[in-house]
């Protein structure tokens, strides 16, 4: 398998503009998290799918964010307008979850997409 | 939820010695506590893992110490080589949601 594949790898964007950032996990994993990582905090979980379900989106900063999973092999986190403030790497993980809410194994992550928002 | 401290932030270290990050964690619920490395540009990726029915687990110059009364664990790294210079970051869990260590920015001087 390629692994988790994520793309863009660099997005250079303007204020107001709309970003969408993409992946497509590892066949047969059934969880999907997307992370945000900053200097400042760190690794960030955004929001967490099971079995394409989103079950966890505390972790989106506000509504400007938004991210669907419409099947097992792809999944869309989009910002929309962007900021300067959600300059970061974003990453997106996949791992194979035996049941739901239970995280059984490792998490493998995309080599992620560095947004730069001007 | 959880909270995940980690120390050092910098660790530099000559070759050939050990070297060893801490973690305390907040939830008493937390079972499963993976290490990820990360260089520079790159993706983390896991390079050991410990669950709470275990408190020491070992995999060639990497081992991990998980002392569950105290909330804390710990990943040491011997002989350590320049390829061992990476950002090292500590989890924890009690169930999908990992909650990650700052890092700790680890320097192999030859």
């Amino acid at each position: 398998d390629a692994g988790v594949i994520q793309s863009p790898r660099h997005e250079v964007t303007e204020m107001g503009q709309e970003v969408t950032l993409r992946c497509k996990p590892i066949s047969g994993h059934n969880s999907l998290f997307w992370y945000r990582q900053t200097m400042m905090r760190g690794l960030e979980l955004l929001i967490y799918f099971n079995n394409n379900v989103p079950i966890d989106d505390s972790g989106m900063p506000e509504d400007r964010f938004s991210a669907k999973m419409p099947n097992a092999s792809f999944s869309t986190l989009k910002i929309q307008p962007s900021e300067p403030r959600d300059s970061a790497v974003y990453f997106c993980a996949s791992s194979s979850g035996l049941r739901a809410y239970r995280n059984t194994g490792e998490l493998f992550f995309g080599e992620g997409s560095r947004l730069t928002v001007l | 939820g959880e909270n995940v401290e980690q120390h050092p932030s910098t660790l530099s270290v000559q070759e050939g010695d050990s070297a060893v990050i801490k973690c305390t964690y907040s939830d008493s619920a937390s079972n499963y506590f993976p290490w990820y490395k990360q260089e520079l540009g790159k993706r983390p990726q896991l390079i050991i893992d410990i669950r709470s029915n275990v408190g020491e687990k070992k995999d060639q110059r990497i081992a991990v110490t998980l002392n569950k009364t105290a909330k804390h664990f710990s990943l040491h790294i011997t002989e350590t080589q320049p390829e061992d210079s990476a950002v090292y970051f500590c989890a924890a869990t009690p169930d999908y949601k990992l909650s990650f260590g700052a890092g700790t920015t680890v320097t192999v001087r030859a």
